[in-house]
């Protein structure tokens, strides 16, 4: 079975940095997937981690470690327009579950000017 | 090239009531799915495909059915709608068998909005 486990609220402000964290227990694991879903919208890519460590893209970072069963997700300089639910997704290793994702329930982030 | 596309975005239902709400994706994707989302819940699977003509079952299948006639097309039915159907249908692909890299990232289409009275 898959469990994942992010915080349901966070508030941050503008400017500021924020760490969405994220830790999941599953049967097989092949890699972890952050997507962004502003209200009443489609959820959309941000990250793909498969290997420990962190990976950078512009004001997004995401880090993984494989053996804790840990992921973040960080938020630099934060905008108003980051305000969002933040859905952490992992993939397991092939068989019959191969291309399917497990969401998390998503964290929703508010920013306050 | 539009991505994923989904019909309707809004539909109304009386109980009983049957629909179909259409998937189409153009980037040739060999992986298909059905989300339900709603508040509290996160995404949660209810059938998906990975290929042409095959179709399984994820965590929420019941009162729905699904086909894949077309590897561009996925179709999600409700046979005999219930209010407890009342939700936000996610449709999303994955998997390009012919683009050189092996990528499970999913597309989402924009939703449908469901309303069973």
């Amino acid at each position: 079975g898959q469990n994942i486990d992010q915080p349901t609220e966070m508030t941050a402000t503008e400017g500021a940095i924020v760490q969405i964290n994220c830790t999941y227990q599953t049967s097989g694991f092949n890699g972890l997937f952050w997507y962004q879903q502003h209200a009443g919208e489609a959820p959309t890519f941000l990250s793909y981690n498969v290997l420990d460590g962190l990976e950078e893209k512009g004001r997004f970072s995401s880090f993984l470690s494989r053996s804790k069963g840990y992921s973040y997700l960080l938020l630099k300089e934060l905008q108003m327009k980051d305000s969002a639910s933040y859905l952490c997704a992992v993939t397991p290793r092939g068989g019959s579950t191969l291309g399917r994702l497990y969401f998390g329930r998503g964290t929703q982030l508010t920013v306050w000017p | 090239n539009a991505g994923v596309t989904q019909t309707p975005k809004f539909r109304v239902l009386k109980t009983g009531q049957s629909m179909t709400l259409l998937c189409a994706q153009d980037m040739n994707h060999e992986y298909m799915y059905w989300y339900r989302q709603d508040p509290g819940m996160g995404l949660r699977l209810i059938h998906y495909s990975v290929g042409e003509g095959t179709t399984a079952k994820g965590e929420v299948p019941d009162g729905y059915n699904v086909s894949r006639l077309k590897k561009q097309n996925f179709l999600l039915g409700l046979e005999s709608a219930a209010p407890s159907q009342t939700s936000v249908y996610f449709c999303a692909s994955s998997y390009s068998a012919t683009s050189g890299s092996i990528s499970y990232e999913q597309y989402f289409g924009p939703g449908t909005r469901l309303t069973v009275t």
